[in-house]
């Protein structure tokens, strides 16, 4: 089985320059999420949705941050201008469904720098 | 908002050496997952707790959920090289919340 698709693995850009990031869960997963980890703290969910409707986009700064799942399979997270708090690990995951049960599959991280 | 305290942050052992990590929340939990995280690594699910009392071992790793349902513990027995990486709670009421994680470091 595939596990979750991510790229770019690693990006660097210039403060107030744009950024887009993009996943593909694991086939047949329902509910995908977004998480920003900054260096030594743990992951900080970004958005969450269930197929293509969001279920929790409370901490997303929507000012900068956006995301979409269109067709409920895979997603693209942008962020427009970038700041230099930015700079973190972009980690996608995957799980069968949307209840807080479901064990998280993890991609590998788009590590993004801004300068 | 919800929040969960995971300590310590660090924790430096011998190989060899037991380790524990504790998760505390304010409020009462519906289930808590633990995963670990290798340097460089992203985070893979180990374990889920969903039961008051509830102790789960997978070979030298326990898991505990507390009676109240407020906080969690993962044991290490006998810490092994491999066993190093930062270990984090998620915790679940209404919100999926995630612990900032300890650190095991093995000294040389």
């Amino acid at each position: 089985e595939a596990g979750v698709a991510q790229s770019p693995r690693y990006k660097i850009i210039e403060k107030r320059q744009s950024v887009a990031f993009w996943c593909n869960p694991i086939s047949g997963h329902a509910t995908l999420y977004w998480y920003q980890q900054i260096l030594g703290q743990g992951p900080k969910l970004l958005i969450q949705f269930q197929n293509n409707g969001v279920v929790d986009d409370s901490q997303l700064p929507k000012d900068r941050f956006s995301a979409e799942r269109l067709k409920g399979v895979d997603s693209t997270l942008k962020i427009q201008p970038a700041k230099l708090e930015d700079s973190a690990v972009y980690l996608c995951a995957s799980s069968a469904d949307s209840g807080s049960y479901n064990e998280q599959f993890f991609g590998p991280g788009t590590r993004l720098t801004v300068l | 908002g919800q929040q969960v305290m995971q300590i310590p942050q660090y924790q430096h052992v011998q190989e060899g050496e037991d380790f524990t990590t504790y998760c505390n929340s304010s409020t009462t939990l519906s289930n808590i997952q633990w995963y670990k995280q290798r340097p460089g690594g992203h985070p893979v699910f180990l374990i889920q707790l969903v039961k008051s009392g509830e102790v789960k071992k997978q070979k030298r790793l326990t898991f505990q959920f507390g009676e109240a349902k407020k906080n969690s513990s993962l044991h290490i027995t006998a810490t092994q090289t491999t066993d190093v990486g930062t270990y984090f709670c998620r915790a679940s009421n209404y919100q999926l919340i995630w612990g900032a994680g300890t650190k095991l470091i093995i000294k040389p």
